[in-house]
């Protein structure tokens, strides 16, 4: 079965501060994707980023970067020197496998508030 | 692009009355939507897959004859919820999925926020 888990519920940091946010995932497949969706106060889910399983490049964008690392099946989400506008909840989800529904597992979020 | 709205953003309804809500891609075209129900704090809950000119595959637990969906073009579905009743009060969300680079990304709407009275 695939599962996705993101550990931290809730995180508070103040504005400037570097923040990661975990999670860990499970699936039997060798072939599978995982995602970041950032969801704000308006409740519009934004897709972040894709990364395949074939592909353990880090990534980095402006202040966002992500660690994926299959041995230990995480792809954790680091914002650096975050803002105030980040504020919001972030998910990590899971797709892929023999049937490739396209089907996506979300974790349960994690709520991220940066203080002024 | 890969731009998907939804409509309405907001719906306040009677209880016994039927609520229609429509998904678009507005720059792609999806063959496949997706529909998920969202309570507070708490994460997505898919309910149903949708596949253009086809029945939609319901996950387990949802009645399909309660959560109505049609996926007649390549860049619209609609959910209806008939004969809503309070607990049925919920944020809606649609997500169409966009083919590339050999995977698909769902692309989400901004959600409906369903209040039954």
């Amino acid at each position: 079965a695939q599962k996705v888990t993101q550990a931290q519920t809730e995180i508070s940091v103040v504005e400037k501060e570097d923040v990661t946010l975990d999670c860990v995932y499970e699936t039997r497949d060798t072939t599978y994707y995982l995602f970041w969706y950032k969801q704000p106060p308006s409740g519009e889910l934004v897709f972040l980023i894709r990364r395949n399983s074939f592909d353990e490049q880090n990534e980095i964008s402006g202040r966002y970067s992500w660690n994926f690392q299959k041995s230990t099946s995480s792809f954790n989400f680091t914002i650096t020197a975050s803002q105030v506008v980040d504020s919001a909840v972030y998910f990590c989800a899971l797709s892929g496998g023999s049937s490739n529904t396209g089907k996506l597992i979300f974790g349960q979020g994690t709520t991220l508030q940066v203080k002024p | 692009g890969a731009v998907v709205s939804q409509h309405p953003s907001r719906v306040i309804c009677k209880s016994g009355t039927s609520v229609k809500i429509e998904c678009r891609s507005l720059d792609f075209q999806a063959t496949t939507m997706f529909w998920y129900r969202q309570f507070p704090k708490q994460s997505l809950m898919l309910m149903a897959t949708s596949n253009e000119g086809s029945k939609a595959t319901y996950e387990q637990g949802v009645e399909k004859d309660k959560f109505l969906i049609n996926h007649a073009s390549l860049t619209l579905s609609t959910l209806t919820v008939t004969s809503a009743h309070p607990e049925d009060s919920s944020f809606y969300i649609c997500s169409a999925s966009l083919w590339a680079g050999g995977s698909d990304t769902q692309y989400f709407g901004p959600g409906t926020r369903l209040t039954v009275l």
